[in-house]
């Protein structure tokens, strides 16, 4: 089980803030969320991560709810080569291994 | 500049033959893991190491073979074994055990077609 819940695909207009939703119902105490992202055939990308409070950085901001059971990945300002498949991520601290989905595909708009 | 190297970016296998994938890192970290990406879909995780000369199996481990004889290298070997090798692999290493809060650096990827 990916243990996250993600659209299969989204669009945002070109310079317009890119809000993608992740539920992580069942995330345990000490789990962190990560969010990747994968431009076609290449390596994913780190983006962000955060466990209870929201994180900004210079490509994206977390916003994580208070229950835990879900979060918002902000792209503040689109731009053509933020198209690309998100994921999003609870690691799974027993053994350290990231367990993932099939993310959600967005694509941006001219 | 610190990262993952993977090579060859491609690769073309007959079926019945071995192939071994390589995976280089000069990050310094103790954990590297390899994925398999079909189509459409997100990343399966074959097999990941926390320390030299120790491995474990991911959940798709059938048909895979890793040594991790040194921290920058973990080698994958497809053997003929593997039903459907045809897939993107992607190997990744991390800080490693016991550093929660850390990220994943991800080579570019090894796509391998059978023939």
């Amino acid at each position: 089980d990916a243990k996250t819940t993600q659209p299969p695909s989204m669009d945002c207009a070109e310079g317009r803030a890119a809000n993608l939703p992740c539920n992580h119902s069942t995330i345990s105490g000490n789990e962190y969320v990560y969010w990747y992202r994968q431009i076609h055939s290449q390596g994913p990308q780190y983006i962000i991560h955060g466990l209870k409070n929201n994180e900004t950085n210079e490509m994206a901001s977390l916003i994580i709810t208070e229950d835990r059971k879900s979060s918002t990945l902000i792209l503040p300002h689109a731009t053509l080569r933020d198209t690309a498949v998100y994921y999003c991520i609870v690691r799974v601290d027993s053994n350290y291994q990231l367990i993932w989905g099939a993310g959600t595909k967005l694509i941006i708009k001219p | 500049d610190g990262g993952i190297t993977q090579s060859p970016k491609y690769l073309f296998r007959k079926e019945g033959q071995n192939v071994t994938l390589s995976c280089e890192q000069n990050l310094n970290h103790d954990a590297m893991y390899w994925y398999r990406q079909d189509p459409g879909q997100g990343l399966r995780l074959i097999y990941y190491s926390q320390i030299v000369n120790d491995f474990q199996k991911g959940d798709i481990a059938e048909g895979y073979s890793v040594s991790r004889e040194k921290k920058e290298s973990f080698p994958l070997t497809v053997t003929s074994a593997q039903k459907n090798p045809t897939a993107f692999y992607l190997c990744a290493s991390s800080i490693g055990r016991g550093r929660l809060g850390y990220g994943y650096t991800f080579g570019s990827g090894t796509r391998l077609t059978v023939v």
